[in-house]
């Protein structure tokens, strides 16, 4: 059973056009990422909220934003996407805390943007 | 800034022949070392987790190494097969509960 549900997993939209891709998970894990992955790139972190601790990377554009309503689920919000957000995202979670597994990483399916 | 490099991009060994993946890292205080394999299109799937203070991990046919001293994580998988066909990628922690730095990842083909 899939354990981080990630949904749509393929969205399209025009250029401009608000889009939110949503995630949600079983594992009831404190920790919560979005990735952006590129075409043979690395995933690149967007946000992550530790809790309700929200922490956005320095680099991340302000056209994306994020919530996290509750433990279970997680947005993605593109407020004006462009030609250049088109990618793959990934949600992951992880349990958080000290011991063993802690740190391990447990990703969705990712959600395929594509812009037009 | 740490900077995680993950070299050849791609490969190709005849089905049987060992798999031998590598990733090094610029900044050797990490806290551990993860790697991941990942399906096109695609999440990913952890594949197996080094604590800063182990050497190496062990799970079925892969095998993970870690020196931190020089910066450098490789991955075995013994006795390739068709399946083993994806990209893999490894990630370091700097802290505790610290976002993970990826490499690009090494996409390994095993011809039948």
């Amino acid at each position: 059973d899939a354990m981080v549900i990630q949904n749509p997993r393929y969205q399209v939209t025009q250029f401009g056009k608000p889009v939110t891709l949503s995630c949600s998970q079983t594992l009831n894990h404190n920790v919560m990422y979005w990735y952006q992955q590129k075409s043979s790139q690395a995933p690149k972190l967007l946000f992550h909220y530790y809790d309700k601790d929200f922490n956005n990377e320095a680099d991340t554009p302000d056209n994306f934003q994020s919530r996290r309503p509750n433990t279970s689920f997680c947005f993605l919000d593109i407020r004006s996407p462009g030609l250049g957000d088109a990618a793959m995202y990934l949600c992951a979670t992880s349990r958080g805390g000290r011991g063993s597994g802690a740190n391990v990483l447990t990703f969705g399916a990712g959600s395929r943007l594509t812009v037009l | 800034k740490q900077e995680v490099t993950q070299i050849p991009a791609a490969l190709s060994v005849p089905e049987g022949e060992n798999l031998v993946l590598n990733c090094s890292f610029t900044d050797s205080a990490i806290y551990n070392l993860q790697w991941f394999r990942q399906d096109p299109g695609k999440g990913l799937t952890s594949l197996l987790l080094i604590q800063s203070s182990q050497r190496e991990q062990t799970s079925g046919r892969l095998n993970a190494s870690l020196d931190k001293s020089s910066g450098r994580s490789t991955l075995y998988i013994a006795a390739s097969q068709p399946g083993d066909s994806a990209t893999y990628l490894c990630a370091v922690e700097r802290s505790g509960n610290t976002p993970l730095v990826f490499g690009k990842g090494t996409r390994p083909s095993v011809i039948a």
